[in-house]
């Protein structure tokens, strides 16, 4: 059974920085793209950032291009979400998500989804 | 900046059927923007009905289909039952790794 289990979030204030991880099991986590998605309050959902499986690229939006920083550990099947330079606007649910097979992991969607961590930032 | 468009709000009668949409500010929605779409009640988090078009994922009962038609990506759900309703997203494959969310359709059955 796939389980996505995000941790790290919190109270921030503005310009502070947060790492959030997601501690994946029960697939072949090396081979599979993971992602974050975030939800501010009473809002849609946003893709945040993308790190592939195979080759390890690293995929953001503009909106945290420069201040967030997505990596993986392979040996410990996690996912990690470095924020640098927090804005109000940072303010949501993050969810982990895990996406598809090597090199093609962006023709499957988000498959899996962790319950979410809150950040919130405020002073 | 591409905008993936939804509509903001539908409703359908229970045992109805309806379609929502999925669409560019400017352009048209094909198979190789790899249409995604997610269901989402409050408080919990998404989960995955439909991928790559039309492809449902595991466990979604086939009353969710997806497709595309005309220049839109479309979720259509048959039979429409009580619980169905939710907040529904697609989701675009822009290339480059970049992936962007629809505002997200507010469903409801009455």
């Amino acid at each position: 059974e796939v389980q996505l289990l995000e941790s790290g979030g919190g109270l921030e204030q503005p310009g502070g920085s947060l790492r959030l991880s997601c501690a994946a099991s029960g697939f072949t986590f090396s081979s599979y793209a993971m992602s974050w998605v975030r939800q501010a309050p009473g809002k849609g959902l946003e893709w945040v950032s993308t790190i592939s499986g195979s080759s390890g690229g690293t995929f953001y939006a503009d909106s945290v291009k420069g201040r967030f920083t997505i990596s993986r550990d392979n040996s410990k099947n996690t996912v990690h979400l470095q924020m640098n330079s927090l804005r109000a606007e940072d303010t949501a649910v993050y969810y982990c998500a895990k996406m598809g097979y090597g090199s093609g992991w962006f023709r499957e969607g988000y498959d899996y989804w962790g319950q979410g961590t809150l950040v919130t930032v405020s002073s | 900046q591409t905008v993936v468009t939804q509509e903001p709000s539908f409703s359908v009668s229970p045992g109805g059927t309806v379609t929502l949409t999925c669409g560019l500010s400017s352009g048209s929605v094909s198979a190789t923007y790899y249409p995604s779409w997610y269901q989402q009640t409050p408080g919990q988090a998404p989960r995955t009905l439909i991928y790559s078009t039309n492809t449902r994922s595991s466990g979604v009962p086939d009353r969710f289909s997806g497709s595309i038609l005309g220049n839109k990506a479309a979720l259509t759900i048959t039979g429409a039952q009580a619980d169905d309703e939710s907040d529904y997203y697609c989701v675009l494959y822009m290339g480059s790794g970049i992936s962007v969310f629809g505002g997200g359709t507010k469903l409801t059955v009455l």
